[in-house]
C-alpha cells in the first residue's frame, strides 16, 4: 500500500491564521491526491481533487499544491467554520489510502 | 447531487456477519463514471477504505480485508451492500458508504458521502 504521512497531527492557530498542511506520499502519485474535511460527528466532505483543483462550492481560501510524492493544503485566512480535522487521501493506487489526520483547533 | 444513505444493524456479535446496506439516491448506481465504496473509522483513528464495486459487479477490495469482505449490488433498487465475517472488536467503527468519481482525466477520488452508521461489535 501506499502510506501518506500527514504533519503535523494537531495545529493550533486563531481566526485569521494563514496555515499549512502537509502530506507526503511513500511513492511517487503523480497529482492523485485528495484533501477533506471532517467535523466531529460528520463524513468527511471533499475540498480539493487532484492536488490543486477546488470542488465546488468550496471556499476560495482554501488552495493545494504539489506533485509527485509531496503535497500541502493551505487556507489562506482562516475562518471560525474551519476548525476541524483535514486528511490527505491518494488515489493513485487501486487501494486508496488516507494520512493519519491533522486536528486544527483554537 | 447524489445522496447515499447507510442502514444496518449497530451491533454485531464477535465471530458474527456484519451486514450494511447503502441506498443512492438522486441518481443512478448504474453511471458509466461512478464506483461505490465503502471505508470505516475507529473512533478517533483514521479511515480506512475497505474496497469498492461497479455497476457491472467488478470488485476491488483491501487486501487487509480481503479475505472476510464481500460486497454486491443490485442496479434495481439503486442499492450496494457490504457484508464482513468473523468479526471481533477491532472491527468496531463508524462505517461509511462512498461514490467515487472517475469523470474526466483521472476523476476526483471519493466525491460523495454517506453520513455513516456507527457498528459496534460485542457480545
Amino acid at each position: 500500500d501506499i502510506q501518506m504521512t500527514q504533519s503535523p497531527s494537531t495545529l493550533s492557530a486563531s481566526v485569521g491564521d494563514r496555515v499549512t498542511i502537509t502530506c507526503r506520499a511513500s511513492l511517487h502519485i503523480n497529482m492523485w491526491v485528495a484533501w477533506l474535511q471532517q467535523k466531529p460527528g460528520k463524513a468527511p466532505k471533499l475540498l480539493i481533487y487532484k492536488a490543486s483543483t477546488l470542488e465546488s462550492g468550496v471556499p476560495s481560501r482554501f488552495s493545494g499544491s504539489g506533485s509527485g510524492t509531496e503535497f500541502t493544503l493551505t487556507i489562506s485566512s482562516l475562518q471560525p467554520d474551519d476548525f476541524a480535522t483535514y486528511y490527505c487521501q491518494q488515489y493513485s493506487s487501486s487501494v486508496y489510502t488516507f494520512g493519519q489526520g491533522t486536528k486544527l483547533e483554537i | 447531487q447524489v445522496q447515499l444513505q447507510e442502514s444496518g444493524p449497530g451491533l454485531v456479535k464477535p465471530s458474527q456477519t456484519l451486514s450494511l446496506t447503502c441506498t443512492v439516491s438522486g441518481g443512478s448506481i448504474d453511471v458509466g463514471s461512478s464506483y461505490w465504496s465503502w471505508i470505516r473509522q475507529p473512533a478517533g483513528k483514521t479511515l480506512e477504505w475497505i474496497g469498492r464495486i461497479y455497476s457491472s459487479g467488478i470488485t476491488t477490495y483491501n487486501p487487509s480485508l480481503k479475505s472476510r469482505v464481500t460486497i454486491s449490488i443490485d442496479t434495481s433498487k439503486n442499492q450496494f451492500s457490504l457484508g464482513l465475517n468473523s468479526v471481533t472488536a477491532a472491527d468496531t467503527a463508524m462505517y461509511f458508504c462512498a461514490r467515487e468519481w472517475r469523470g474526466g482525466y483521472g476523476g476526483k477520488g471519493i466525491d460523495s458521502w454517506g453520513q455513516g452508521t456507527l457498528v459496534i461489535v460485542s457480545s
